[in-house]
Formats: structure tokens, C-alpha cells, sequence
């Protein structure tokens, strides 16, 4: 149980596009869903906090309005990276918390975005 | 602010060998502690999550402990394989529910 998927596993775009990326709950509903993002050799960083029905909250440093977080439902969080440039290549990361108290996070299996 | 740091950054052992992977974090106001593992260009796994009222928690040949008023907790891991090469990373989950995690410890477990 509690399976995280995450769609696409990767990506390669051109600079100035902009790319979606999917992270859903398979078998339980997240009221809450963060984002990571991960550079190489280095550890997770939180970009934001995505509650369903409600505006993502972002970390000091993250750009809202580059990196646009929607929560539509229970089990479907979505991160577009806007106007992508080469700097936004990284491996972004998201978890889903079950609402039971616990504070545990699932987390799925990333996506790895290049753009070239 | 909330920091979490893992010692060693590197350590390889050869096959066989019981292992202490070390995490320490700044504010003990924690709601609980995760430790996961990452295999290269993989998401995370989780292994162990020791909540905050608790001591340590056991899985297979794993056994992570937790020590609050010290900051400190440890994932030991018994008689390694090879298949236990990964990074292992530790989370401390604050009050709000965010993790914040440490930078890592690379294992690499030598047959």
C-alpha cells in the first residue's frame, strides 16, 4: 500500500518551454503533497507544500510563479516548470502524506528533467 | 531553523560487517525521524520513521534509534550485503509536518 507514482520518469525539453510533471497517490488520499527537487550529489530540497483545493505554499527562494503547483483532487498533484531553462535541470521528487496523524510521507520515484 | 546533518558522508565496508550510520539534527522539537534509502537516479524508500515519544524502531537487519534531548539518532545496519549499497538519508519532520533532511551518507558494501 501507499504507492506514489510520478509521470513522466523523464524529460528533456528545450529552454523557454514549459513541462508538466504528475505526481499521484495510487491506492490512498493525500490532502497534503510536497515537492523536492534533488541536484546531483546532493540532498533533497523542499520547494513546496500542495494542499488539495487550496494554493500551494512555497519555500523561501522558490518561485512561485515559475514552478506552478496545482492540487486538484485527493490523489493528483501537478508541477510545471515554466519557461524551463537549463538551471531548472534537476531531479524534482514529490510525496504524498496520508491524513492519519502520523506525518508519514510517501515518496515517488521521481522525474528527471534536463533542459537542454 | 531546523538542520540536519549525517556523518560520515562516504563509507565503504566489505560484506559482512555491522554498520552505524550516524544523523544529528539542531532542534529537538521534532515530530519524528525517517530514515530512507536512494539508489542512484531512484525516488526514496522508507525504512524506519521513529516518532518522537518513541526509542527505536526495528526492521529485518535494520534498527534506527532515536535520542531527542541529544539530538541524535543512528541506523544500524546488521551483517551488510552488497545489496545494502545506496545513500541513506535521514529526515527530521518538525512540528508543521515538513521533513528536512540530511545530506547523506553513501554506502558501499563490498563483496
Amino acid at each position: 500500500g501507499a504507492v506514489v507514482s510520478q509521470h513522466p520518469s523523464w524529460v528533456i525539453c528545450k529552454s523557454g518551454t514549459s513541462v508538466k510533471i504528475e505526481c499521484r497517490s495510487l491506492d490512498f488520499q493525500a490532502t497534503t503533497m510536497f515537492w523536492y527537487r534533488q541536484f546531483p550529489k546532493q540532498s533533497l530540497m523542499l520547494m513546496a507544500t500542495s494542499n488539495e483545493g487550496s494554493k500551494a505554499t512555497y519555500e523561501q527562494g522558490v518561485e512561485k510563479d515559475k514552478f506552478l503547483i496545482n492540487h486538484a483532487s485527493l490523489t493528483l498533484s501537478t508541477l510545471t516548470v515554466t519557461s524551463a531553462h537549463p538551471e531548472d535541470s534537476s531531479f524534482y521528487i514529490c510525496s504524498a502524506r496520508i491524513s492519519d496523524g502520523y506525518y508519514e510521507q510517501y515518496f515517488g520515484p521521481g522525474t528527471r528533467l534536463t533542459v537542454t | 531553523k531546523q538542520e540536519v546533518t549525517q556523518i560520515p558522508a562516504a563509507l565503504s565496508v566489505p560484506e559482512g560487517e555491522n554498520l552505524v550510520l550516524n544523523c544529528s539534527f539542531t532542534d529537538s522539537a521534532i515530530y519524528n525521524l525517517q530514515w530512507f534509502r536512494q539508489d542512484p537516479g531512484k525516488g526514496l524508500t522508507s525504512l524506519l520513521l521513529i516518532q518522537s515519544s518513541q526509542r527505536e524502531q526495528t526492521s529485518g537487519r535494520l534498527n534506527a534509534s532515536l535520542d531527542k534531548s541529544s539530538g541524535r539518532s543512528t541506523l544500524y545496519i546488521a551483517a551488510s550485503q552488497p545489496g545494502d549499497s545506496a545513500t541513506y538519508l535521514c529526515a527530521a519532520c518538525n512540528q508543521g509536518g515538513k521533513l528536512i533532511f540530511g545530506q547523506g551518507t553513501e554506502l558501499s558494501v563490498k563483496p
